[in-house]
This record gives C-alpha cells, structure tokens and sequence, in this order.
C-alpha cells in the first residue's frame, strides 16, 4: 500500500533552515513526490515536484530558498532563510494510477 | 494565468446531495487530469476523486458509490456530485489541475453537512 509518512510538527528560528522528512512505504521508493504548502486559514499551494533521480521542478515564484532532496524511500523539504509566511503546514504527496496520496503534514513553527 | 474557481458548497443535513462545480480558465479542463481533493476541519488533505483527460475515473473508498466527478468541456467546469452525505463528508472541498501532482488549486467551497 502507498503510504507517506512526515513527521507532525517541526519548528526552528527566523533566519535559520530547516529540513522536512517524508518517507514512502516500502516497496515505493523510487516514486516521484510533490511538496505542498499550507499557510493559516489558505488553501494549498504547490510547491515543487521531485523526482527519485533528483531531478525536480518548481511552481510559479516558489523562491530558491525551498530546495528538495532525497535519500532512499526519504524525500526532503529544505527551506533556508526562514521567514515568518514560511510558518505553515507542508503536505508531502504522490501518485500511482488510479490513486493520489497526501502525508498526513508537518505543521511548521518559525521560532 | 491558471484559475480555478470552485463553488456550490453550502450546510446539507445528512442524506442529501450536493454539487461542486469548478470553473477553469487558463487551461482547458477536458485535456489535463482533474481532482478534488478535501480538508475536513483540523485535519490534512484527503484526496476524493480524480478524472483522467480521457475520461476514466476514480474514487477514494471513502467516497465510491456515492460521489460523481464530471466535467463540462463548453463550460470549461469540472463537477463533484454529491449523494448521501455524511456527517464526516464535511470539509473544504478544493479541485486541483492534476499531472499526478496537483500544480494549481482553487480556493475551496466549503460544505458543511449536519441537521
């Protein structure tokens, strides 16, 4: 079954960065993921799509300080430069056919 | 520029129905893949329904046997038809362009379903 997992919460202080975890269930860690943001009281907002051979792309205006990465089933959300609208909740997704799958989300504090 | 207008939602008591519509513009509905995707209060993303360019759909359990996705290629508009709602059917109701990933999304309806 095609599960993602995230971690629920996560903070760290203005300035600094920070490194959001999503990991696929086994026997799916070659599938590609998007990353999606959340800010309070919005609807989502895509951010990037990554691929397992690191190859991604972003959405309109999403700035250079939102990079991805990936490590096996893990699929990473690195922000630098933290700023105050970063504070949100960020839902990793994928896809099979017939099938979306969103993480259950990280709820980000900016410190 | 991509847009994606949702309306439609509403408070339904339980058992009724209810339909979603999302307009588009900027893109044209009937050739890209569709979703709609849902936020029930507090809570993370759950995606609902998904229509392919050619036509074929599919459903979340949660949802099969009793929600419809269409479209409308002379309106542009992509629909959710919703049939014997549930208490746990209310949430913020987004569609969203789908390439397997959802690039744009709407704003969301949201539909509340209680008596």
């Amino acid at each position: 079954q095609l599960v993602l997992t995230q971690s629920p919460s996560a903070s760290a202080s203005l300035g600094a960065s920070v490194k959001l975890t999503c990991t696929l269930s086994s026997g799916h860690s070659g599938y590609a993921i998007a990353w999606h943001q959340q800010q309070p009281e919005k609807g989502p907002r895509y951010l990037m799509k990554f691929n397992s051979d690191g190859s991604h792309s972003k959405g309109d205006g999403i700035p250079d300080r939102f990079s991805g990465s990936s490590s096996g089933a893990e699929r990473y959300l690195t922000i630098s430069s933290l700023q105050s609208e970063d504070e949100a909740d960020y839902y990793c997704q994928t896809w099979d056919t017939g099938i979306r799958v969103f993480g259950g989300g990280t709820k980000l504090t900016v410190l | 520029e991509v847009q994606l207008v949702e309306s439609g939602g509403g408070l339904v008591q339980p058992g009724g129905s209810l339909r979603l519509s999302c307009a588009a513009s900027g893109f044209t509905v009937s050739s890209k893949y569709m979703s709609w995707v849902r936020q029930a209060p507090g809570k993370g993303l759950e995606w609902v329904s998904l229509i392919y360019s050619g036509g074929h759909t599919y459903y979340a359990d949660s949802v099969k046997d009793r929600f419809t996705i269409s479209r409308d290629y002379s309106k542009n508009t992509l629909f959710l038809q919703m049939n014997s709602l549930r208490a746990e059917d209310t949430a913020v109701y987004y569609c969203a362009r789908d390439d397997g990933y959802f690039d744009h999304w709407g704003q969301g309806t949201l539909v509340t379903v209680s008596s």
